[in-house]
């Protein structure tokens, strides 16, 4: 099994531009979630899956779209990046709802000039 | 705002003493885990508590989960090298199920 992949590891983007960063799990697992890390801040939550077809807003939804097509893959988009968005992206699994042991994946390090 | 907060923000450790980070919630949890993570890398589940005042404990570490379910802490005894990292403590609130919310984290650095 690889776990939770992402990619890509690294991306600089500028301001206004698009992008999706990949996230993808073979682990079957049912919930899927987006958070994002910034420095004195922890872990925030920006949006979540609890199956195929379903998704909801965390703490911080604005400016970022997901959708949930299959199980395994959970993108997510940058509508129009900000330097506000700079940050580590990390993609999570877990076998049915938060309440399980959360899957990490490597994260995506993204810096917007 | 952050309901979820986590105290000490640092800790400067010599090797071989013991310390305690805390974990506490405005609201009270369903559920309380804790993860690690190294310098570069990412969140890596430790440990799940659920019921009022439980205690687990994982070779140096001990978990508790307090009586009213609002607090939680992670004791290491004989801290080792291998223990430097970020320990994050999350939570959930009955009336925010699917949404997991992370405290800040302790940044322990241990001193040889």
């Amino acid at each position: 099994n690889a776990g939770v992949t992402q990619t890509p590891k690294f991306q600089v983007l500028k301001t206004g531009q698009s992008m999706t960063l990949q996230c993808a799990q073979d682990m079957n697992h049912e919930y899927m979630s987006w958070y994002r890390q910034d420095p004195g801040m922890g872990l925030r939550l920006i949006h979540y899956s609890v199956g195929a077809g379903i998704t909801d807003q965390g703490e911080v939804p604005n400016g970022y779209n997901v959708s949930r097509s299959t199980t395994e893959d959970f993108p997510l988009r940058l509508l129009s990046a900000a330097p506000s968005q700079t940050s580590v992206y990390f993609c999570a699994s877990s076998y049915s709802d938060s309440a399980d042991t959360q899957y990490f994946g490597p994260g995506t390090r993204l810096t917007v000039l | 705002g952050q309901q979820v907060m986590q105290i000490p923000q640092y800790q400067h450790v010599q090797e071989g003493e013991d310390f305690t980070t805390y974990c506490n919630s405005s609201t009270t949890l369903s559920n309380i885990q804790w993860y690690k993570q190294r310098p570069g890398g990412h969140p890596v589940f430790l440990i799940q508590l659920v019921k009022s005042g439980e205690v687990k404990k994982q070779k140096r570490l001990t978990f508790q989960f307090g009586e009213a379910k609002k607090n939680s802490s992670l004791h290491i005894t004989a801290t080792q090298t291998t223990d430097v990292g970020t320990y994050f403590c999350a939570g959930m609130t009955t009336d925010s199920w699917g949404k997991l919310q992370f405290g800040a984290g302790t940044q322990v650095v241990v001193t040889p």
